[in-house]
């Protein structure tokens, strides 16, 4: 019951592409979330999405951008595809309604990861 | 600013010995915290809250403001927790997290 699919596992690009990685979610989650997974750095936030059409920048935006023209999909952008993008990108969503106090949200459901090779 | 610290970027132990994974947040309002589990070739997953005090796959953590930590514990490694294993914080309710560095959990037959 996969329920946060990311549309590739594996991608090669060239340096100077322009790459696009799609996230979808079946749960009708409000937010959406776009991390890189480095060795020794852990999960890097680069955007974030609490509704259609609305982004926030992470702590890591620099290179990329983000669409969200439905609920269900949040696609991660990079302009110009560098060496230094080469990673694992982590989606993820989750509920407003498991947010703020007393208790706030059950956690993030993860997607299985795209893991970019930019040569 | 670290607000999340994983000190151990590999915990090694032999199956049966005790388990502390280690995790301290730099966060002065009231935080929520919890881990994360990525078994080999699986997604991030979640494994347990601090604020739901429960016990998931016979680990626990217990959030200490004074000493602003929020270690994993288990009494009895298995060789099925071997795992990538990461603490968040959420401050403020907001809506994203914020991830440690991770720590590699590999528990020896």
């Amino acid at each position: 019951d996969v329920k946060v699919t990311q549309s590739s596992r594996y991608l090669v690009k060239r340096t100077g592409e322009k790459v696009f990685l799609e996230c979808v979610q079946d749960m009708d989650h409000e937010n959406m979330f776009w991390y890189r997974q480095d060795p020794g750095l852990g999960l890097r936030l680069i955007y974030f999405s609490y509704d259609v059409k609305m982004k926030e920048k992470g702590d890591i935006p620099e290179g990329y951008s983000v669409s969200r023209e439905k609920k269900e999909r949040f696609s991660l952008i990079l302009e110009s595809a560098s060496t230094n993008q080469t990673s694992m990108y982590l989606c993820a969503s989750s509920s407003d309604q498991m947010t703020g106090p007393p208790y706030p949200h059950y956690g993030y459901t993860f997607g299985s990861g795209t893991r970019l090779t930019v040569v | 600013a670290q607000r999340v610290t994983q000190p151990e970027k590999l915990l090694s132990v032999f199956k049966g010995a005790p388990v502390e994974l280690k995790c301290n947040y730099s966060y002065s309002g009231s935080p929520e915290l919890f881990w994360y589990v990525q078994y080999s070739r699986q997604r991030l997953q979640l494994l347990l809250r601090h604020i739901s005090r429960e016990s998931i796959k016979g680990f626990t953590a217990d959030l200490n403001k004074g000493e602003t930590s929020f270690h994993l514990k288990k009494p009895f490694a298995q060789e099925e927790d071997s795992a990538m294993y990461y603490c968040a914080l959420n401050m403020d309710s907001s809506y994203k997290l914020i991830f440690g560095s991770g720590t590699r959990l590999l528990v020896r037959p």
